[in-house]
């Protein structure tokens, strides 16, 4: 069965440093997601994609923050300066159509940052 | 905004005992509404499902009614297993525009044998 795979499984790095967290959601589906969840809260959503550019995004993906889907396979969440606050669990998710269709989710990325 | 209130957790059962997550939520219109499930060092999971007011999600013994006098979406299964323990995370998505999930906070879930 097709499924959602990230890359790594966890991230460890200093503040201030650049991180990329990679995601391969499922071949055919369109749609692709970000979402995080900080220890102990809520699951929140941080950007959509779809047709190679950002159909939205929440208050926390701010310029720190970006997305690429670099080749026909990869999606990727680049965090360009990282905080603390920015340890968490990140999930990608994909999903073939619009608002009515599951989202499928990888494993998830923890990051840590020190 | 909108947005989705669980029952805190954890939650501890016995086998066989029946299980009820409350599940409330906040939105304009009328979202879909989801349940999914966290499997210990595993990703989200689709549980189940309900689009309209009225509809009976289903799955592996799983239920839950979209309520929309209540604004509600509580999750039920009649007979649980030690196999069930798990991160049960309730969540709508927003009828305007965007596809993005709102989440609840999660209830952790353990069932004893």
């Amino acid at each position: 069965e097709p499924e959602v795979t990230q890359t790594p499984s966890h991230q460890v790095t200093q503040m201030g440093q650049e991180v990329i967290l990679r995601c391969v959601p499922i071949s055919n589906h369109l749609y692709f997601y970000w979402y995080r969840q900080i220890l102990g809260q809520k699951v929140e959503f941080l950007v959509s994609f779809y047709n190679n550019e950002i159909s939205e995004k929440s208050e926390i993906f701010d310029d720190q923050f970006s997305v690429e889907r670099p080749d026909g396979s990869n999606f990727t969440l680049k965090i360009r300066s990282t905080k603390l606050e920015d340890s968490a669990m990140y999930f990608c998710a994909s999903s073939p159509g619009r608002t009515y269709n599951e989202q499928f989710f990888g494993p998830g990325t923890r990051l840590t940052v020190l | 905004g909108d947005s989705v209130t669980q029952m805190e957790g954890p939650v501890t059962l016995s086998e066989e005992a029946f299980l009820t997550i409350n599940c409330t939520y906040t939105a304009t219109g009328y979202p879909s509404l989801f349940w999914y499930v966290q499997y210990p060092g595993e990703g989200l999971q689709l549980l189940l499902k309900a689009t309209k007011a009225d509809d009976k999600g289903s799955n592996k013994g799983f239920e839950a009614t979209y309520r929309k006098e209540t604004t509600s979406f509580h999750l039920e299964k009649g007979s649980v297993q030690v196999s069930d323990s798990a991160v049960y995370f309730c969540a709508l998505a927003p009828i305007q525009g965007a596809q993005k999930l709102v989440f609840g906070q999660g209830t952790r879930l353990t069932i004893n044998p």
